[in-house]
């Protein structure tokens, strides 16, 4: 079973527009990292952030985690047709420093 | 450089038949994970191996999944009797350090059992 929820599960937008997609989780963690996946292939890592920061930044990346609340929250800004994509956040628990359990993901399309 | 590589990229199977998928993670990982990932969701653990030991084969699904690292380089997975429930993608995934490191996906490979 999968330990986070993605909010919307779909988002369309326009290019330019930014795009905030929202993960919650149960478990308390070690890390939380968000993942990128085009149609049809592999993962690629976007961002990692730790339990003990709040904010983290990566070119038109931002992400935020709030532990109180178990959430975080991925923002793309000026979001390209490019970054076209399903985004998934993944939790890595303090119980198993090792595996991430994945949410269900957000199916993004930025229109031309 | 050469990220993590799995083939074969494609493997369909007529129930019954076992199939074996092979990973080469990145040259000098110690990690390794095998994930499952059903159509429209996000991948699930599998099994997780440090060097050649397989620390957790906890989310192995059933005693027809195996999973072997014996040079704790490349990986196999292997399913015996397959089942259509079987079809998924299976990912594999190398991290560098032993735990909480980031995890680099490899391309997949798309399982259909007819």
């Amino acid at each position: 079973s999968q330990q986070g929820e993605e909010d919307p599960q779909a988002l369309s937008i326009q290019e330019g527009e930014n795009a905030t997609m929202n993960c919650s989780y149960k478990t308390s963690i070690n890390n939380l990292q968000w993942y990128r996946q085009n149609s049809g292939r592999g993962l690629v890592h976007l961002i990692l952030i730790r339990s003990n920061e709040r904010e983290k930044h990566s070119g038109r990346l931002r992400v935020t985690l709030d532990t109180s609340k178990k959430s975080s929250s991925l923002l793309i800004t000026a979001s390209r047709a490019a970054d076209t994509a399903s985004y998934f956040c993944a939790t890595e628990s303090k119980d198993s420093s090792y595996k991430l359990i994945f949410g269900s993901g957000t199916r993004l399309l930025v229109r031309p | 450089g050469a990220g993590v590589s799995q083939s074969p990229r494609y493997k369909v199977a007529k129930r019954g038949q076992d199939v074996a998928l092979r990973c080469d993670p990145i040259s000098g990982h110690v990690s390794l994970f095998w994930y499952q990932q059903a159509l429209g969701q996000g991948p699930e653990f599998l099994t997780y191996f440090q060097n050649e030991a397989q620390l957790d084969k906890s989310g192995l699904p059933s005693d027809r999944f195996f999973a072997e690292r014996p040079e704790g380089s490349v990986s196999t997975l292997k399913i015996q009797r397959t089942q259509q429930e079987d079809s998924a993608v299976y990912l594999c995934a190398s991290s560098l350090a032993r735990q909480s490191d980031t995890q680099y996906f490899g391309p997949g490979t798309r399982l259909t059992v007819l």
